[in-house]
């Protein structure tokens, strides 16, 4: 079994939907939990980071930790079809990263 | 400007020939590490290194070997490439410990192994 779910979609909305993303985890000693934005043909790039559960806000983005159920989201807010990306859930213990498969989402104009 | 560089972008090799992707950053970063991207499978970490001359594998390091004898390169080296080695490639480096959290990737080596 991985160590983090991620359901790979794809996801398509329509421009302006709020964009829902999740993964769970198994591993309880991961510290910090991360977005990544992913284009085509391009290396991931950070998005949000966590360290707490609780929510977190950026602009149209919003990443929820939820440690005792070991679930992470990320929101995106009135999307755009420059959201139009894969996200990678990823968390890391002192080093080691583990990354989700990564959805990838598609907003229509 | 702060980069990740790496070297080749794309390579077509055969199944034995020892190969090495060269990785370079100039944010002066302690970290690391090199992860391969696979359809399904997301990112894998295959190797990470927190500083000079301290290597861990990642999840799937079979294959593959590295080394960091300074702090901004940080090679891959496939000694007997396989054909399941067919991948993307990514080298990323951060700043150390905890705040490995933010990683910056380079821009990718597609390699393709027959």
């Amino acid at each position: 079994q991985k160590e983090v779910e991620q359901d790979p979609g794809p996801l398509s909305v329509p421009e302006g939907a709020i964009v829902s993303l999740n993964c769970t985890y198994s591993n309880s000693a991961f510290q910090y939990f991360m977005w990544y934005r992913q284009y085509s043909r391009k290396g991931p790039e950070l998005l949000m980071y966590t360290y707490s559960s609780g929510n977190k806000e950026d602009g149209r983005f919003t990443a929820q930790v939820d440690k005792s159920s070991k679930y992470i989201s990320l929101f995106i807010r009135d999307s755009q079809p420059s959201d139009s990306a894969t996200y990678l859930c990823a968390m890391n213990s002192w080093g080691k990263l583990q990354f989700g498969a990564g959805t990838q989402v598609v907003v229509t104009p | 400007e702060a980069q990740v560089t790496q070297n080749p972008r794309y390579l077509i090799t055969v199944t034995g020939k020892k190969l090495t992707v060269t990785c370079s950053q100039n944010m002066n970063h302690e970290y690391m590490s090199w992860y391969r991207q696979d359809p399904g499978l997301g990112l894998r970490q295959i190797y990470y290194s927190m500083n000079v001359e301290v290597t861990d594998k990642g999840d799937v390091p079979e294959g593959y070997k590295v080394s960091r004898k300074e702090k901004r390169n940080f090679p891959l080296i496939l000694e007997s490439p396989s054909p399941n080695q067919t991948s993307l490639y990514f080298c990323a480096s951060s700043r150390a410990g905890a705040s490995s959290y933010e990683q910056y990737f380079g821009p990718g080596t597609r390699l393709t192994v027959t």
